[in-house]
């Protein structure tokens, strides 16, 4: 059984540019959140998708934005980058099941640099 | 977004030594999370705790929720090189984490 992936593993980009994350939930899970934890950092939380909607944000612009497909996998967008946004994305999988909490399991992350 | 308060913000100790690090945060949690992230990894999470005054042991992780509910303490005993990472405790849902504590084990 595979756990949640990410792709790619690292990657170079340049101010100005987009770039577009990707993540496979854990077998079974329907919940995705996306996390930007920066170098010394905790993990921030980006937004959380459940049934292809947004269904919580958290304190990030407009530039970064998602989807989630009906195989309930997700992307993560960041359009107009900034040095700032060079960090470890993390993607993390968990399903609603109507619980109070719901362990999330979390991918090995995507390394982006911005230039 | 809010961060909660983690200390200490390092720790080197010697293999076989206990280690304590807390959280504190300056609303009510009705959950607390521990983590530890490996290099090249994503968090894991070690203990999570639902209730004030909870105390959960995961072999030689124990974890406490504070009465006030307000703050939260892991201790790790008799430690292990393998016990070295980055412990996070987290808030509610894991919307917000901690700045984590490092931990350097020494054989």
């Amino acid at each position: 059984d595979a756990g949640v992936t990410q792709s790619p593993t690292h990657l170079i980009k340049t101010r100005g540019q987009q770039v577009t994350l990707r993540c496979s939930p854990k077998s079974g899970h329907d919940t995705v959140s996306w996390y930007q934890q920066a170098l010394g950092q905790g993990p921030q939380f980006i937004f959380q998708y459940y049934e292809e909607e947004e269904r919580q944000r958290g304190n990030f612009p407009d530039r970064f934005s998602g989807h989630q497909f009906p195989n309930y996998s997700s992307e993560l967008n960041v359009n107009a980058l900034l040095l700032g946004d060079s960090a470890l994305y993390l993607c993390a999988s968990s399903s609603l099941a109507g619980l109070s909490y719901n362990e999330q399991f979390f991918g090995p992350g995507t390394r982006l640099t911005v230039l | 977004g809010q961060q909660l308060n983690q200390s200490p913000q390092s720790m080197f100790i010697q293999e076989g030594e206990d280690v304590s690090m807390n959280c504190t945060s300056s609303s009510i949690f009705n959950t607390w999370l521990w983590y530890k992230q490996d290099p090249g990894e994503g968090p894991v999470l070690l203990i999570a705790l639902y209730k004030a005054g909870e105390l959960t042991s995961n072999g030689r992780l124990t974890a406490q929720f504070g009465i006030t509910r307000k703050d939260s303490f892991l201790n790790i005993s008799a430690s292990i090189p393998s016990d070295v990472g980055i412990y996070f405790c987290a808030g509610p849902n894991d919307m917000r984490f901690g700045a984590g504590t490092r931990l350097t084990v020494k054989p």
